[in-house]
């Protein structure tokens, strides 16, 4: 069974850097690649990058390039988002999820991690 | 940047059918898919490519995808059915996965 567990709940104060990790566990890490995605409170999902678990490639989105970055444990089955000069408006739930081969679809999806930005 | 374009909110009757809509330009050139979202919960995957289910998925959620629409049909609506629904497509040209804004069911 697959599962994605993510870290818990961060608060840091603007320009500080946060760390969110998702431990994948239930299939072949390798085989999978892992996109985060956020969702600021009340509003939608906004897809932040990608990462394959295979060899390390990445693909962010063009308004977090330069503050993003995401980077996979094999030995650990990890993911990791790394998210820099926090701002208040990078106040959000922050969410792993395994990208399906083929349909590119988000099949399962960690649970969440709620990261505030506050001085 | 590729839009996706959802009307913020759908209400509808228990037993009624529901359709949410998802607008972009040539999305039907485009493989769609469909998530669930209830309050305070991840995203559940309801349909990848368009029309398909995954395991454990009830057969009352389908999904079209035609012109500049792409759809999705709840038939027999279940107050369970209340949440938010986003659609999301790979943009080949940008490279890059597009949420549409979301729509928000609301059972009578």
């Amino acid at each position: 069974q697959v599962h994605l567990v993510q870290s818990g709940t961060e608060v840091k104060k603007p320009g500080a850097s946060v760390r969110v990790s998702c431990k994948a566990s239930g299939y072949t890490f390798a085989n999978y690649g892992i996109s985060w995605v956020r969702q600021a409170p009340g509003q939608g999902l906004e897809w932040m990058g990608w990462i394959s678990a295979y060899n390390g490639n990445t693909n962010y989105a063009q308004n977090l390039r330069g503050r993003v970055s995401m980077t996979t444990d094999t030995s650990t089955t990890t993911a990791y988002m790394d998210l820099k000069s926090l701002r208040s408006d990078d106040t959000a739930v922050y969410f792993c999820a395994r990208v399906l081969l083929g349909s590119l679809s988000f099949d399962y999806w960690g649970q969440g991690t709620l990261v505030t930005v506050s001085s | 940047s590729y839009v996706l374009t959802q009307p913020p909110s759908v209400s509808v009757a228990p037993g009624k059918t529901a359709t949410i809509t998802c607008g972009g330009d040539n999305i039907g050139r485009k493989s769609v898919h469909w998530y669930q979202q209830g309050p305070g919960q991840a995203p559940v995957l309801l349909i990848y490519e368009d029309r398909d289910r995954p395991s454990g998925i009830p057969e009352r959620f389908s999904g079209s995808n035609s012109g500049n629409t792409a759809t999705l049909t709840i038939s027999r609506v279940e107050a369970g059915d209340e949440a938010d629904y986003y659609c999301q497509v790979w943009d080949t040209f940008s490279s890059h996965w597009v949420f549409g804004g979301g729509t928000k069911l609301t059972v009578l």
